[in-house]
């Protein structure tokens, strides 16, 4: 069975902080993906980036980062310097092959960036 | 380049009734799936269509159905509405080409009073 685990459920931090979201997978199948997504008030989900199991090169972009560690099952997000308009509930979701790619979400991480 | 749409935005039904919501992917692409999200938890996979047929379903009962058309939009059907089928009901497509990355669109806010 697969399954995500994002254990906080809300952080608050103030504006240019740095903050870590944290995301813990479990799967048997050796062919998977993981996703971060970002979901604003709006509630239209947005693809942040996706990683495959073959992968563990961490990538940056910007202000976001993500560091991809198999041997702790963990894909966990950063954003440095934090802004105002990171405020949102961010998922970190995994397709498996064995599951046909269908997506397996976190419960998310409602993350306020105060001024 | 449309994203993915879909209608209506928000819906409020009563208990007992059937829902019809629709979905267009996005251009290019040929998979739909959809999730149902309550609130504050993550969406959960209700099924996916390609090629006008069920590829695979969620834990979901048979009051949820829907239907994949020729231009590769999809309908989501539910019936004897609940007042646990209350959630944002999101739509996804995939493009044809091997990718798994799911684009999402903006979802329908459904009440069920």
């Amino acid at each position: 069975a697969q399954k995500v685990t994002q254990a906080q459920t809300e952080i608050s931090v103030v504006e240019k902080e740095d903050v870590t979201l944290d995301c813990v997978y479990e799967t048997r199948d050796t062919t998977y993906y993981l996703f971060w997504y970002k979901q604003p008030p709006s509630g239209e989900l947005v693809f942040l980036i996706r990683r495959n199991s073959f992968d563990e090169q961490n990538e940056i972009s910007g202000r976001y980062s993500w560091n991809f560690q198999k041997s702790t099952s963990s894909f966990n997000f950063t954003i440095t310097a934090s802004q105002v308009v990171d405020s949102a509930v961010y998922f970190c979701a995994l397709s498996a092959m064995d599951s046909s790619y269908k997506l397996i979400f976190g419960s998310g991480t409602r993350l306020l960036v105060r001024p | 380049d449309a994203g993915v749409t879909q209608s209506p935005t928000h819906l409020i039904k009563t208990r007992g009734q059937q829902v019809t919501l629709r979905c267009s992917p996005k251009s290019g692409h040929d998979t739909v799936s959809w999730y149902q999200q309550a609130l504050g938890q993550g969406p959960q996979f209700i099924f996916q269509y390609y090629e006008e047929e069920e590829r695979q379903r969620g834990n979901f009962p048979d009051r949820f159905s829907g239907h994949q058309f020729p231009n590769y939009s999809s309908e989501l059907n539910v019936n004897a509405l609940l007042l646990g089928d209350s959630a944002l009901y999101l739509c996804a497509s995939t493009s044809p080409t091997g990718s798994v990355e799911q684009y999402f669109g903006p979802g329908t806010r459904l009440t069920v009073t």
